[in-house]
């Protein structure tokens, strides 16, 4: 079966400053997604970022990069030029490959992230 | 972008009554959608998948007759919560796969529902 591991329940970085968030996950298939969810005190699920896993380029959306190490299944978030809007609950999620069980998500326990002004 | 409502968005019933909560996909269509259930600072635990014209499939340890699924159309998915008890209370969330491949066959959220039984 298929896990998604986040080892830090918390974090925290000063406004304008750069943090990683980690995420290892276990899988024996070769066509996956990884993605990663941003979860704000609204709760509404917002999808941050996403990385195939066919794909060897790093996923970018302006100042959210992933490290993504296919050999090490580990699939970090970076947060460039934090700010306070950053701050929320921040998930790792895995989904197979479309043709495999309707594609459900798997997601991590979640890292609280706190950007202090 | 696509958008997933979810109704009610919060709602307060007595135990051993049934709640039935609605997921609806506003400007696509979906085949597929999926239900999720959240404790306090907690991650999403998936309860099923809901296929339209079809039964749910059910995650393990999720009790099918108390958790009822209706997929009757194409953009709307009900959840009933069957005589509900104080342990049921949480925050369910419901998710929404577009069929359209543009899409990248992406999951959209809806809102959530907080349900609290007394």
């Amino acid at each position: 079966a298929q896990t998604v591991t986040q080892s830090q329940p918390e974090m925290s970085v000063q406004e304008a400053e750069t943090v990683t968030l980690s995420c290892t996950y276990d899988t024996s298939e070769s066509d996956y997604y990884l993605f990663w969810y941003k979860q704000p005190p609204s709760r509404q699920m917002i999808l941050v970022i996403r990385q195939e896993a066919y794909k060897q380029q790093n996923a970018t959306e302006n100042r959210f990069s992933v490290n993504f190490q296919k050999a090490a299944k580990s699939f970090s978030l970076k947060i460039s030029d934090s700010q306070l809007g950053d701050a929320a609950m921040y998930f790792c999620a895995y989904r197979r490959g479309i043709y495999n069980q309707g594609g459900k998500l798997i997601f991590g326990q979640g890292t609280e992230l706190s950007v202090k002004p | 972008g696509a958008v997933v409502s979810q109704h009610p968005s919060r709602v307060i019933c007595k135990s051993g009554t049934s709640v039935k909560i609605e997921c609806r996909s506003l400007d696509f269509q979906a085949t597929t959608m999926f239900w999720y259930r959240q404790f306090p600072k907690q991650s999403l635990m998936l309860m099923a998948t809901s296929n339209e014209g079809s039964k749910a499939t059910y995650e393990q340890g999720v009790e099918k007759d108390k958790f009822l699924i209706n997929h009757a159309s194409l953009t709307l998915s009900t959840l009933t919560v069957t005589s509900a008890h104080p342990e049921d209370s949480s925050f369910y969330i419901c998710s929404a796969r577009a069929d359209t491949s543009g899409f990248y066959n992406e999951q959209f959220f809806g809102p959530g529902t907080r349900l609290t039984v007394l």
